[in-house]
C-alpha cells in the first residue's frame, strides 16, 4: 500500500518568513495530493490540493509543488503569520479516478510562527 | 465552517463495550468517510460509504462497521472495544464526482477506552 513520509516533524519560523514542508510517497500510481491544517481541538481543514497533471498550484500565500518523477511534493507558506501556527498534514491518494476515496496521511508537521 | 457535524464530541467507554458514533455530512455531499487519528499521528482511513454501501476499506478489523442513511448521514460502530481504540474519530464528507472529489472533515469524536 501507499506510504507517505513527512518532514520536518516540527518547524519554527519568525513571523514574515517562509515555511516549507516536504512529503514523499511510495506508490507511483498516486494522483491526488491534498494538504490539511489542523488546529487544536478541531478536525483537519483542507487548505490546498494538487492533482498529478499539474506541477504547481498557488493560492495567495500558499503554494504546493509536485515532482512525480522523484515522488515528492511540498507545501510553501510565504509571509507567515501567527495564525498559521498549527499541525499540517500531507496526504496522497491512488484512487483510479483521482478522487479522494482513500487518503494516506503523513505524520504531520507542527508549525510554530514566532511573533 | 465545513458543515460536517459529529456527535458526541467526547465519549468514555470500558474495554469490551460497543460504541456508535454519528456524523451528518455537509449539505450537498453524498459520500462519507471515516478516519481514526491516534494522538500525535495522521488520520488513518477506516472506510467510505457511497450510496449506502461500503466503497473502500482500510486495514481495520470487521468489528469496525458502518452505515450510511438515505439522507447521507452515517454511523460508525465499534464492537468489543480495545484499549488501542482510544483515538479521535473523524468523519469527512465529499461529493462523489471523480477527479474533483475533495474531503471536508468534522471536528471529530474523542473516544477513550478504559
Amino acid at each position: 500500500g501507499e506510504n507517505v513520509e513527512q518532514h520536518p516533524s516540527t518547524l519554527s519560523v519568525q513571523e514574515g518568513d517562509s515555511a516549507v514542508i516536504k512529503c514523499t510517497y511510495s506508490d507511483s500510481a498516486s494522483n491526488y495530493f491534498p494538504w490539511y491544517k489542523q488546529e487544536l481541538g478541531k478536525g483537519p481543514q483542507l487548505i490546498i490540493d494538487i492533482r498529478s497533471n499539474v506541477g504547481e498550484k498557488k493560492d495567495q500565500r500558499i503554494a504546493v509543488t509536485l515532482n512525480k518523477t522523484a515522488k515528492h511534493f511540498s507545501l510553501h507558506i510565504t509571509e507567515t503569520q501567527p495564525e498559521d501556527s498549527a499541525v499540517y498534514f500531507c496526504a496522497a491518494s491512488s484512487d483510479l479516478y483521482g478522487s479522494a476515496r482513500q487518503l494516506t496521511f503523513g505524520s504531520g508537521t507542527q508549525l510554530t510562527v514566532l511573533p | 465552517e465545513t458543515g460536517v457535524t459529529q456527535s458526541p464530541t467526547h465519549l468514555i467507554k470500558t474495554r469490551g463495550q460497543q460504541v456508535t458514533l454519528r456524523c451528518s455530512s455537509q449539505s450537498g455531499h453524498n459520500t462519507v468517510s471515516w478516519y481514526q487519528q491516534a494522538l500525535g499521528q495522521g488520520p488513518q482511513f477506516i472506510f467510505q460509504y457511497y450510496r449506502e454501501e461500503e466503497n473502500g476499506r482500510g486495514n481495520f478489523p470487521p468489528r469496525f462497521s458502518g452505515l450510511q442513511f438515505p439522507n447521507y448521514s452515517s454511523e460508525l460502530n465499534v464492537n468489543a472495544l480495545e484499549l488501542d481504540d482510544s483515538a479521535l474519530y473523524l468523519c469527512a464528507s465529499s461529493l462523489k464526482q471523480g477527479a474533483n472529489e475533495k474531503l471536508f472533515f468534522g471536528s471529530g469524536t474523542q473516544l477513550s477506552v478504559l
